[in-house]
């Protein structure tokens, strides 16, 4: 069974401009969840989906946001971009309860410049 | 201060050494402990998953939670240079979906 996938692995913008990732989970899996990792504030959690619909939320400004199709596809977007969302985003995928586990894909890196 | 607590290190042990990985907690609603692992350049994946107090025993991994302590731990016995890699402890609660809240990670390097 193929893992997590997230497109593109590396990005490069500059400030101002916006980005979309791209996540696609393990088949069968519907609830996809977003997390930010920098060095310093490790990983935090950013938004869940499931079945198209936000679930859950973290402490980010509204220039993150996020969807999901109906194929479980989920894109995540950052408006405006700061040299401070510089991070690896990863995507994590699992079949629907809370308890399920989570399966993180290899991450997209941004730099922002 | 962080919900979690964990020393990011690095941590460097020889080959064969007893490692301990630790992490501490303040919000006593976590219910669910998780331990993953990280390799450079990779997303993280999971080696432990532990419900509420008690010990978990997989291999050469050993995972244990004390919810009195707010307090979690990772054993890794006869250490192998490929567990060389961050690990990051992670927790959740009943309440909040899908959300994991991790640890900085602890970046462990075992030699030769």
């Amino acid at each position: 069974k193929a893992g997590v996938t997230q497109t593109p692995r590396y990005l490069i913008k500059t400030r101002g401009q916006q980005v979309t990732l791209s996540c696609s989970p393990i088949s069968g899996h519907r609830s996809v969840s977003w997390y930010q990792q920098t060095p310093g504030q490790g990983l935090q959690f950013l938004f869940e989906y499931f079945s198209e619909t936000q679930r859950n939320k973290g402490n980010f400004p509204g220039r993150f946001s996020g969807r999901q199709f109906s194929n479980s596809r989920s894109e995540m977007n950052v408006s405006t971009l700061e040299l401070g969302d510089s991070a690896l985003y990863l995507c994590a995928s699992s079949l629907a309860t809370h308890t399920d586990t989570q399966y993180f894909g290899p991450g997209t890196r941004l730099t922002v410049l | 201060q962080k919900e979690v607590e964990q020393d990011p290190g690095p941590l460097s042990v020889p080959e064969g050494a007893i490692v301990s990985l630790n992490c501490t907690y303040s919000n006593s609603a976590f219910q669910y402990f998780m331990w993953y692992r990280q390799y450079s350049r990779k997303g993280p994946e999971l080696l432990m998953y532990t419900y509420s107090s008690g010990n978990k025993e997989d291999g050469r991994f050993t995972a244990q939670v004390d919810k009195s302590s707010k307090y979690i731990s990772l054993f890794i016995r006869d250490s192998q240079p490929s567990d060389s890699a961050t690990y990051l402890c992670a927790m959740q609660n009943t309440g909040t979906a899908s959300k994991l809240t991790f640890g900085t990670g602890t970046r462990l390097q075992v030699t030769l």
